[in-house]
């Protein structure tokens, strides 16, 4: 596509549920990351892929959150029993460098999903 | 560790007169820093970057940075503010060694008066 595609949008989840953030990177973006952007906040790293490999998780606040991109195109952020401190904006990114390049590369965002938890 | 500070959380100008966002950094190993604007209800979008060629950078729309590593700053600078560039201004440092992440600002509300 165009651009990095995030859905849903909005989504209101009462404290307990399950949800899922799905992202759909430009086509051919080996990289990319998920972000957690609290109100007032700059986003915060969660986790990075590599195609299909996850290679760095360290910014998952807890084993609540679980990512996979198993086919190393659209992926999915999947949080279990969901808490109020879990609200705030997710973000995805993608880009075309991989290894020691992406370091210096440009990230493509999306517009973001949105979670409230009630 | 990399951290980012940007000093101020808002900053209001008049149309027309000069822009300054202020960033300073703390890296442990010779960094790259960005600088991303996030428009309201868009998705965040490079500005410009600084990767260890010219200390001057100049960006899109306008907008140019210079990298002082003497000071550890990396301020964002624009001649003349437009309406348009009301927006959210993030500062952002990644290290060439490490992981693979970006460390972002809190960030910098522009507003712009008519």
């Amino acid at each position: 596509g165009a651009g990095v595609s995030q859905s849903p949008r909005y989504k209101v989840a009462k404290r307990g549920q399950d949800v899922a953030l799905r992202c759909d990177p430009i086509s051919g973006h080996v990289s990319l990351f998920w972000y957690q952007q609290a109100l007032g906040q700059g986003p915060e790293f969660l986790t990075y892929f590599q195609n299909e490999a996850q290679l760095d998780k360290s910014g998952l606040p807890s084993d609540r959150f679980f990512a996979e991109r198993p086919e190393g195109s659209v992926s999915t952020l999947k949080i279990q029993r969901t808490q109020q401190e879990d609200s705030a904006v997710y973000l995805c990114a993608s880009s075309a460098t991989s290894g020691s390049s992406i370091l210096t590369g440009e990230l493509f965002f999306g517009e973001g999903s949105r979670l409230t938890v009630l | 560790a990399q951290s980012v500070t940007q000093l101020d959380s808002h900053v209001s100008v008049s149309e027309g007169t000069p822009v300054l966002l202020r960033c300073n950094y703390s890296s442990s190993y010779s960094p790259s820093l960005f600088w991303y604007v996030q428009h309201p209800n868009k998705g965040l979008q490079l500005l410009l970057k600084y990767t260890s060629a010219a200390t001057l950078v100049k960006g899109i729309n306008g907008f140019e940075a210079e990298f002082k590593k003497s000071e550890t700053s990396f301020h964002l600078t624009k001649p003349s503010a437009h309406m348009s560039d009301a927006a959210e201004y993030f500062c952002v440092v990644s290290e060439r060694t490490g992981r693979r992440a970006l460390t972002f600002g809190s960030g910098t509300r522009l507003q712009v008066q008519p």
